[in-house]
């Protein structure tokens, strides 16, 4: 049973913000949102996380909607590089340790 | 700093034989994850290590795999009489006391 919903793919031009959804409804007053990247042949790479608070760092910035039932990943400007599956995630296990990833969003970004 | 490593990054071998792969955490990261992604497909979780705790074997998929972990070190996922379904992408994690994880680049793993 799926506890992310994410679109299947997006483009994105070189240079613009690529905003990337996620819907959670079911999500419970603890679980945090962990956004995962995982570029072509390499390791999954942790982006940001966040609770309630919209969250930024070097990388992105995270939006959570106040109910909660949904957060959108913000690249500001994405590159080339960025072009990547991207995974919204809500970890489970008893200390939020177990990381599924779903099918997540393949963003194409394009010169 | 150095990130988690994995060894071998890629391994070939035939159906029947016993692999291992190592992984090296981020020093100090208390935390350690053994992850499986079969082609196209998302990453499952086997197997957790926290600290001297038993670790969360809930994942591994059959009592042909299983992992050990000295101290809060270096780890190594055996999987005995290696099947094709085998074949995956196999990755390690590691983590300050189960907060945010970090990868390495996985082993890639194929059962002839």
């Amino acid at each position: 049973d799926a506890k992310t919903t994410q679109p299947p793919s997006m483009d994105c031009a070189e240079g613009r913000a690529a905003n990337l959804p996620c819907n959670h409804s079911t999500i419970s007053g603890n679980e945090y949102v962990y956004w995962y990247r995982q570029i072509h042949s390499q390791g999954p790479q942790y982006i940001i996380h966040g609770l309630k608070n919209n969250e930024t760092n070097e990388m992105a910035s995270l939006i959570i909607t106040e109910d909660r039932k949904s957060s959108t990943l913000i690249l500001p400007h994405a590159t080339l590089r960025d072009t990547a599956v991207y995974y919204c995630i809500l970890p489970s296990g008893g200390s939020n340790y177990k990381l599924t990833f779903g099918k997540g969003t393949l963003l194409t970004v394009n010169p | 700093g150095a990130g988690v490593s994995q060894s071998p990054s890629n391994k070939v071998t035939e159906k029947g034989k016993d692999v291992e792969l190592r992984c090296d955490p981020i020093s100090g990261h208390t935390a350690l994850y053994w992850y499986r992604q079969r082609l196209g497909q998302g990453l499952e979780f086997l197997i957790y290590f926290q600290g001297n705790s038993a670790p969360d074997k809930s994942g591994l998929p059959s009592d042909r795999f299983s992992a050990e972990r000295t101290g809060e070190s270096v780890s190594t996922l055996t999987i005995q009489r290696t099947q094709q379904e085998d074949s995956a992408v196999y990755l390690c994690a590691s983590s300050y006391s189960g907060e945010t994880q970090y990868f390495g680049p996985g082993t890639r793993l194929l059962v002839l």
